[in-house]
């Protein structure tokens, strides 16, 4: 497609509950980022897909948080037993090179209730 | 341990004046600095960028300063225009190309 594009844009859901959410790159990216943005902070920094190379999953915050990306293209964020530290605008981005700007989705905003 | 600081929540500056967005950072193995602006309800977009064998790029209102031996770099706006209010973010990063976000600061441009 045109732009990396994201869903669901809203997501609300209860305390416990599992959510995925969806993300899928440029055509024929190679590198798959995501981010998060709590209220009042910056961009933190999740896990990083590059071709066939195993991810980075340095920074996803606990073993609640996992993430796959299937044929080198789509990518889902599974977060279980959602908690309300978890509500965030979660953002999906991708880029074509191992350098340069990343092209950023409009991002998922996970409100945990 | 933030590796990338932008220490000004916000910044307010006069339409036709210049803004200054300043970042700093701590890991001396960056060498590829970004800077995204960022509108609410959408993703950050792509502003310009420098590499670290460069000291200055500039790309018609806008114009970014790195200063390697001070770890510091900053973005030029002018003139300032009220479209330019937004939060602005500056990201670095190293060989792996991961990028490395600071914090924002709203810029607002007043009429």
């Amino acid at each position: 497609g045109a732009g990396v594009s994201q869903s669901p844009s809203n997501k609300v859901t209860e305390k416990g509950k599992d959510v995925e959410l969806r993300c899928d790159p440029i055509s024929g990216h190679t590198a798959l980022y995501w981010y998060r943005q709590s209220l009042g902070q910056g961009l933190e920094f999740l896990i990083y897909f590059q071709g066939n190379s195993a991810p980075d999953k340095s920074g996803l915050p606990s073993d609640r948080f996992s993430a796959e990306r299937t044929g080198g293209s789509v990518s889902t964020l599974t977060i279980q037993r959602t908690q309300q530290e978890d509500s965030a605008v979660y953002l999906c981005a991708s880029s074509l090179y191992t350098s340069g700007g990343y092209t950023f989705g409009s991002g998922t905003r996970l409100t945990v209730v | 341990d933030q590796q990338v600081k932008q220490n000004s929540p916000s910044l307010s500056v006069q339409e036709g004046r210049i803004s200054i967005l300043n970042c700093d950072y701590t890991n001396s193995m960056f060498d590829y600095f970004l800077w995204y602006k960022k509108y609410p309800a959408e993703g950050p977009t792509f502003l310009i960028s420098i590499s670290s064998i460069k000291d200055k790029n500039e790309d018609g209102r806008f114009t970014v300063f790195l200063n390697k031996s001070a770890k510091h770099l900053s973005l030029h706006i002018v003139p300032s225009q009220p479209g330019d209010s937004a939060v602005y973010f500056c990201a670095a990063a190293g060989a792996n190309s991961k990028l490395t976000f600071g914090k924002g600061i709203t810029l607002s441009v007043r009429p």
